[in-house]
């Protein structure tokens, strides 16, 4: 089975601030990972998908890239409505998610 | 406009059975493969299982392996997971979600159900 890592596992940021989260798998998994944005009672959005493509309607202050066994989910600027937990998911092999970076107003 | 909606969550014991449903619509759902993933309480994802758009290919986490069955009837659009053996492990929300392909990321989302399994 494949094992994600993300750090960290929380970030306190302040609205503007440049904002990048890593993850990690235990083997390759090419591109095929995604990034997904979760709010507390909500399910997931899909941010990101085969490492860098943006999703249809997502704001391109998000950006991510990588390839192999390490990736990066990049925020250009922060916004109010960021603040949240980020998941990344490899699909290489069946599929497993990162344990998860909550994102707190500084 | 793509909506899947979860139901049969509840509360159920140890040992016991639930059977959840997902209906779909807005899209063609004998196109897409599905899947279920599951948050237990104050955690994070788990993915759980996939079925393609045909049931060709089934796969399941191996913490599911053997007690949950994931099917579907496209003649309804419907996507389900039987849950046998339950455990107070199992306690989370469960959702499904649509993928392009059995291996793959998930861009639609349902609403989720709660199962709660606790004597």
């Amino acid at each position: 089975d494949i094992q994600m890592t993300q750090s960290p596992s929380t970030l306190s940021a302040s609205v503007g601030d440049r904002v990048t989260i890593t993850c990690r798998a235990s083997q390759s998994i090419s591109s095929w990972l995604a990034w997904y944005q979760q709010k507390p009672g909500k399910a997931p959005k899909l941010l990101i998908y085969k490492a860098s493509s943006l999703e249809s309607g997502v704001p391109s202050r998000f950006s991510g890239s990588g390839s192999g066994t390490e990736f990066t989910l990049t925020i250009s600027s922060l916004q109010p409505d960021d603040f949240a937990t980020y998941y990344c998911q490899q699909y290489n092999s069946y599929s497993s998610f990162g344990p998860g970076t909550k994102v707190d107003i500084k | 406009e793509v909506q899947l909606v979860e139901s049969g969550g509840g509360l159920v014991k140890p040992g016991g059975s639930l059977r959840l449903s997902c209906a779909a619509s807005g899209f063609t759902f004998s196109s897409y493969s599905m899947n279920w993933v599951r948050q237990a309480p104050g955690k994070g994802l788990e993915w759980v299982s996939s079925i393609s758009s045909s049931s060709s290919y089934i796969y399941y986490a191996d913490s599911v392996k053997g007690r949950f069955t994931i099917s579907r009837d496209n003649a309804k659009n419907s996507l389900y997971l039987q849950m046998n053996s339950l455990r107070a492990e199992d306690t989370a929300v469960y959702y499904c979600a649509r993928g392009d392909t059995v291996t793959s990321f998930f861009d639609y989302w349902g609403q989720g159900t709660l199962v709660t399994v606790s004597s």
